[in-house]
């Protein structure tokens, strides 16, 4: 079973807009950790936000902000503001206690996000 | 400038070759990853690494190898592969054991992008 689902494969935002990527997790423990990840066209995966299951405050990063919806399990990621160098692919990605004590995120399909001028 | 090197970044082989991939990081983390990303598909774990031994190993074919000589490197050895293994391997580092309250986010490379003809 998908563990992060991200329903939207596109998405286009005009400049100076904001923009929300939908994002639902599915797991049974009570503490995990949720992120964002943007990989623009040059390949590298670039840290964006990060919300702990315990955190009672919406994570914040300048213009990301992580709207965090613990009942409906929902971590959808909010750029206000758009830029033109927003344009990437963005994941969703989930960090769940496994055996052995690690902690290895999985990650959404992702959605790519254009930014019109 | 990345934290995580990973070369070549362009790879272009036949079924019979044996090339491997190199990853580098210089953030003194203890963990490192392989992930294979190709068109339309999830991120996939392959492997994982913490202090030099592998912990994770997602049920990847053995023409896939990995090899991890201390906490800086990652290899992986590649010998007759298939056309389906064109895809973004990617690279990623992190501290390690996860400590809850800090995020234990990924720091990826840019990737090798291989082609298997």
């Amino acid at each position: 079973a998908q563990k992060i689902t991200q329903t939207q494969p596109g998405m286009f935002v005009q400049e100076k807009e904001a923009v929300t990527l939908d994002c639902t997790y599915d797991t049974s423990d009570q503490s995990y950790g949720l992120f964002w990840y943007k990989q623009p066209s040059s390949g590298e995966m670039i840290f964006l936000i990060y919300q702990g299951s315990y955190d009672e405050q919406n994570a914040t990063e300048g213009r990301y902000s992580l709207n965090f919806q613990k009942a409906r399990k929902s971590a959808n990621l909010v750029i206000s503001a758009s830029q033109l160098g927003d344009s990437a692919m963005y994941f969703c990605a989930m960090r769940e206690p496994r055996r052995g004590g690690s902690y290895i995120p999985t990650f959404g399909r992702g959605t790519s996000l254009i930014v019109h001028p | 400038e990345t934290g995580v090197t990973q070369t070549p970044r362009h790879l272009v082989m036949g079924m019979t070759n044996k090339k491997s991939l190199k990853c580098e990081q210089h953030l003194g983390h203890n963990a490192m990853y392989w992930y294979k990303q190709s068109a339309k598909k999830p991120l996939e774990l392959m492997f994982v690494y913490s202090l030099e031994e592998r912990v994770e190993n997602n049920s990847v074919p053995s023409r896939f190898s990995p090899e991890c000589p201390n906490s800086s490197h990652l290899f992986l050895h590649l010998h007759t592969l298939q056309p389906e293994d064109s895809a973004l391997y990617l690279c990623a580092s992190s501290p390690g054991q996860a400590e809850w309250g800090s995020p234990g986010e990924l720091f990826f490379g840019e990737g090798s992008r291989l082609t298997v003809l």
